[in-house]
């Protein structure tokens, strides 16, 4: 079955940097990768996600990039802000209708 | 609003307790999840169901039944609570019946078990 490793569990930066959370998995024929942000106490939402056809997809301040070769993908989180601050997924089709979720990361932004 | 809802939204009780949480979505989507987020935040899927199926059951004890009467309504019974099942259960929804689509989530129901 599919695994998704997700790093780093943590990240700490300062408002306006850039942020990047990688997840590598292990299903070469998987074909949708999307990115879910968990705010403290609220439910998981999407934020962006992406399909093996493309190479990367932005929006915003976000971006995702994948290389199908080596099996990972980035989420790219550019002038951060403190409402960035959140815990985010990523995830990986198994099967029919299954999403694996990595062990996520929770981002910190500091004004 | 259309959205995913559950309810409750908090739920406390005792070990070998037997409890339900509820879930509805007026989406009109087709597919439906239940997710166990424990004190770690792993997401771990635990059924789904698909126009009233059952097509995913994880490795999950027999004391957990979830039950589905339309596509709009999927419940999750738990028999005999213990302490482990300490989490918040998030149910979710999602569009399509073939291929992998944006998973809509409740609020989640935060279960307490003392």
């Amino acid at each position: 079955g599919e695994n998704v490793e997700q790093h780093p569990s943590t990240l700490s930066v300062q408002e306006g940097d850039s942020a990047v959370i990688k997840c590598t998995y292990s299903d070469s024929a998987s074909n949708y990768f999307p990115w879910y942000k968990q705010e403290l106490g609220k439910r998981p939402q999407l934020i962006i996600d992406i399909r093996s056809n493309v190479g990367e997809k932005k929006d915003q301040r976000i971006a995702v990039t994948l290389n199908k070769t080596a099996k990972h993908f980035s989420l790219h989180i550019t002038e951060t802000q403190p409402e960035d601050s959140a815990v985010y997924f990523c995830a990986a089709p198994q099967g029919f209708q299954k999403l694996v979720f990595g062990t996520g990361t929770r981002l910190l932004v500091s004004p | 609003d259309t959205a995913v809802s559950q309810t409750p939204k908090y739920l406390v009780t005792q070990m070998g307790n037997d409890k339900s949480i509820k879930c509805e979505q007026n989406l009109g989507h087709d597919t439906m999840y239940w997710y166990k987020q424990d004190s770690k935040k792993f997401l771990k899927i635990m059924f789904s169901y698909n126009n009233k199926e059952l097509i995913i059951n994880e490795t999950v004890p027999n004391r957990f039944s979830p039950k589905s009467p339309d596509k709009a309504h999927l419940n999750l019974h738990i028999n005999s609570l213990e302490l482990g099942d300490s989490a918040v259960y998030f149910c979710a929804s999602s569009p399509r019946t073939s291929g992998i689509y944006e998973q809509y989530f409740g609020p989640g129901t935060r279960l307490t078990v003392t």
